[in-house]
This record gives structure tokens, sequence and C-alpha cells, in this order.
């Protein structure tokens, strides 16, 4: 069946790059998320990508996507306080549904 | 501005008791879906309507119920029947002529049994 597998926990310093990473299982997923949930919040779309891409850049964000390992990474550079959020990662797998698999979410510390 | 409302932000209930989370969307989306968020896990998703006045079961809709008579309100009831309902509850919608498929969420609904 269809999975999303993150890491729970990041830990960086301000101005550093972080990368958090995210393996999928279904080879069909037409489009994969990143999204972003502040405490006690909504999530937020942060980027997302198609599937015939490899790579996605917005401005400080940038979207890996590697089909043959089914691997997905969301790299952001010189990272800020700002940034302390959970990030989750999630692929859509039937087209024009809406229905979207989501992973365990990733929770990123930015120390000072 | 257009978004998601849910009400309550908050919501304290007693074993046995039906609560109903509020969800409305002014986004004109055709589609609304209710996920459950607990400690370390991802999303699960509990019910979605792509239609007025048809809605699907997600993977976890035991012991929920949902209704979509208005293309705008999408409501959650936690029945008495659902075994552990303490969790935070999110509301989402999604226009289904966007080829992206990305969704938009509410704030959120955190629910307590005491």
């Amino acid at each position: 069946g269809e999975d999303v597998e993150q890491s729970l926990f990041l830990s960086v310093r301000e101005g550093d790059s972080s990368v958090i990473n995210c393996t999928y299982t279904d080879s069909s997923s037409t489009y994969l998320y990143w999204y972003k949930q502040e405490p006690g919040a909504g999530l937020q779309l942060l980027t997302y990508i198609f599937s015939n891409m490899d790579m996605k850049q917005d401005q400080r964000l940038t979207v890996l996507l590697n089909k043959k390992d089914k691997h997905l990474s969301l790299r952001i550079a010189d990272t800020q306080t700002g940034d302390s959020a959970i990030y989750f990662c999630a692929e859509s797998i039937v087209r024009n549904t809406g229905k979207l698999i989501f992973g365990q979410g990733t929770t990123l510390q930015v120390k000072p | 501005d257009g978004g998601i409302t849910q009400s309550p932000k908050y919501l304290f209930r007693k074993e046995g008791q039906n609560v109903t989370l509020s969800c409305e969307q002014n986004l004109n989306h055709d589609a609304m879906y209710w996920y459950r968020q607990d400690p370390g896990q991802g999303l699960r998703l509990i019910y979605y309507s792509q239609i007025v006045n048809d809605f699907q079961k997600g993977d976890i809709a035991e012991g929920y119920s949902v209704s979509r008579e208005k293309k705008e309100s999408f409501p959650l009831t936690v029945t008495s029947a659902q075994k552990n309902p303490t969790a935070f509850y999110l509301c989402a919608s999604s226009g289904l002529d966007r080829d992206t498929g990305e969704l938009f969420f509410g704030e959120g609904s955190r629910l307590t049994v005491l």
C-alpha cells in the first residue's frame, strides 16, 4: 500500500542549511508536496513538485526528487528561527481527487 | 479574505457525548476533507467529499459521521463510538479543477475527552 516515511526530528543552527528527507512507496504519484505546520495551527503549502521533474527551486527552498529511489528532499538555505515548525511530505496518488498521503512530519528546531 | 474556518478551536467533551466540529470555506472549492492528527503521526483521512450530498469514508471513518448539504460546509461529528477521540482535527479543501491537487487547511480544532 501507499506509505510515506520521514525522520521525526532535525536540529540546526541559525544560518545553516536544513535538509529534510522523505521516502515514498507509490511510484504512480503525480505530485509531491511539502507542507509546514506551526504550533497549534493548520498546514500551509510550502512547495510542490511534479513527478517528472528532478528539482525545483523557490527562493530559499530547493526540492530534489529522485524517482528511481522514491526519495524527496527539502533544503532550506540560511535557516532562520522562524523556520522552526513541523514539515510534512505528502504524495498525491489519485489524480484530481485531492487525496494525499502524508508522512509523520519532521520537527525542525532552529537554534540561535 | 478567502479561506477555511474551523470552530471551535478548543473543545472539551465528556465520555459518551457526541460533538460536532464545524468547517466552512469560501474558496468555492468542490472538495472538502477531514483529517485527524496525533502526535508523531502523519495526518490520517477520516472522510472526504468531492461534491454536495456525496461523501466517502477515508482510512479511519469508524466512530465519525459527516454531512455535505452545502458546498461551503462540511461538519464532522465525533460520536461516542469513537474509542480514542482526543486529537487535533484538520479540515481542508481543494479545487478539483486545479491540476496540482493541493489542499488548503483550516487552523484546526483540538478535541479533548475528559
